[in-house]
């Protein structure tokens, strides 16, 4: 059964670095079958994709454009897991952030338990 | 970025009856495979979304089967044929055809 497990501060002050980090366990983060994604929800913004990050031979990832600039997502194959960077954050970034596998053309299938952040001073 | 346009909104159902939740896309969401690129999702209160269907009509492993997914290019539908409690919540659609994934305003999905 494959589960993330997200962590993170909750609270982030406007200008600074919002950083997010997701555990895979069930799953090998370099899988050649799986996208590791990072999606967040907010009452304005609905659910946006921000991102996301996989293994075909070498690592690629690829960002929505309204965060390509400040975004990184990132992997460690040691621990298992993916991370992410949101640099010079503000009010507007504060949402509920969930880190999530893809499979292809089989969907969104496991999402993580969700962190609330908040951009504030 | 492709638009993708739920309705209704809000939806009161009642226990055993059907209930349908449409989805149109800005563009066909039709690939070059012959599939619809079309996914939905339940976020039930307080908790993360979970996948019910995935390219138009497949249900994963454990997904009741009185959820059905239907449509062609863009226009789908999501079909409750007998709305259970357990099934309260918002429900999402969201187009995998192309970067960046976008999804549906989101329809709330009540028991009357």
């Amino acid at each position: 059964q494959v589960q993330l497990q997200q962590s993170g501060p909750g609270l982030v002050k406007p200008s600074q670095t919002l950083s997010l980090t997701c555990a895979v366990s069930g799953d090998s983060v370099s899988s050649n079958s799986a996208a590791w994604n990072w999606i967040r929800q907010s009452p304005s913004r609905g659910l946006e994709w921000l991102g996301r990050t996989y293994y075909r031979s070498k690592w690629s990832s690829d960002y929505s454009m309204s965060v390509k600039s400040r975004m990184t997502i990132t992997s460690d194959t040691s621990k298992n897991q993916f991370s992410l960077q949101l640099n010079s954050v503000t009010p507007e970034d504060t949402a509920v952030y969930y880190c999530v596998r893809g499979t292809g053309a089989s969907g969104l299938d496991v999402w993580g338990q969700g962190t609330t952040v908040t951009v504030s001073s | 970025d492709i638009v993708m346009t739920q309705s209704p909104l809000s939806l009161p159902v009642t226990p055993g009856e059907p209930a349908s939740i449409s989805c149109r896309s800005s563009q066909s969401l039709l690939g070059n495979k012959g599939n619809n690129s079309v996914d939905w999702y339940l976020q039930k209160p307080g908790q993360s979304p979970q996948l019910l269907i995935y390219v138009g009509s497949n249900r994963p492993s454990g997904v009741p089967d009185r959820f059905s997914g239907s449509g062609s290019g863009t226009d789908f539908t999501l079909k409750i044929s007998r709305v259970e409690a357990e099934d309260v919540g918002v429900y999402y659609c969201m187009q995998a055809l192309q970067l960046p994934r976008t999804f549906g305003q989101g329809t709330k999905v009540e028991i009357k």
